[in-house]
């Protein structure tokens, strides 16, 4: 059963940057075709798709977040990153990292770590 | 980018009713579509993908159709654990979007 556990600091101040790793555990990340994504949802509100990574290191972004984000993998450790530079308080949200399967449909969700953009 | 519109955005039910959410996209989206089930306090549960197959371990009572630009969720016999936010998204092209959210409450 893979599972998937987002860490990083839960409140960051604004301007700064905000730095997330999710490591998956049940199976490796270089095993079958999978897109290793983070989504948010700010409270109370939907859900936004953040971007993506293949174990290649091939990404795709929301132009939504307008090059702030940066995602890496890195498959010896079976875990993926996450940052987002130049954070104001609108970024304060629930992150979710997740695995979407080849497609695009996201099976497997990290529990999500609340990160509060604050001074 | 591809917008998603559910609607309705809330609605109330009982237990044993027929649900019907609606979710429509900006443009043809195929059959690239999936549904999930929201509690508070947890991450979204994959319901239905590809529009109408639904993800293993998921109850029968879920089903989803549609293609281009209109997509329904059905829920039938709607029971207790029912009762959550749905939401809709498209992979058909990037950036992958969400619709807003259908929040099923009981009657």
């Amino acid at each position: 059963q893979v599972q998937l556990q987002e860490s990083g600091p839960g409140l960051v101040k604004p301007s700064q940057t905000l730095s997330l790793t999710c490591t998956v555990s049940g199976g490796s990340m270089s095993s079958g075709s999978y897109y290793w994504s983070w989504v948010r949802q700010p409270a109370g509100k939907g859900l936004e798709w953040i971007g993506r990574i293949y174990t290649t290191g091939s990404t795709n972004y929301n132009p939504s977040l307008k090059n702030r984000v940066t995602m890496s993998v890195d498959t010896s450790k079976n875990q993926f990153s996450l940052r987002l530079s130049s954070v104001t308080a609108t970024d304060t949200a629930v992150y979710y990292c997740a695995r979407f399967a080849y497609g695009g449909y996201a099976d497997y969700w990290g529990q999500g770590t609340l990160v509060t953009v604050s001074s | 980018d591809i917008q998603m519109t559910q609607s309705p955005s809330a609605l109330s039910a009982s237990v044993g009713d027929r649900v019907t959410i609606t979710c429509r996209a900006s443009e043809s989206i195929s059959t690239w579509l999936a549904w999930y089930q929201q509690k508070p306090g947890k991450a979204p549960n994959l319901l239905i993908y590809n529009a109408s197959t639904l993800q293993s371990g998921a109850p029968s009572r879920f089903s989803g159709s549609g293609s281009g630009t209109e997509f329904t969720l059905t829920i039938t016999n709607l029971q207790p654990n029912d009762f959550a936010t749905y939401y809709c998204q498209q992979y058909k092209s990037y950036p992958w979007t969400f619709g807003q959210g259908t929040k099923v409450e009981i009657k």
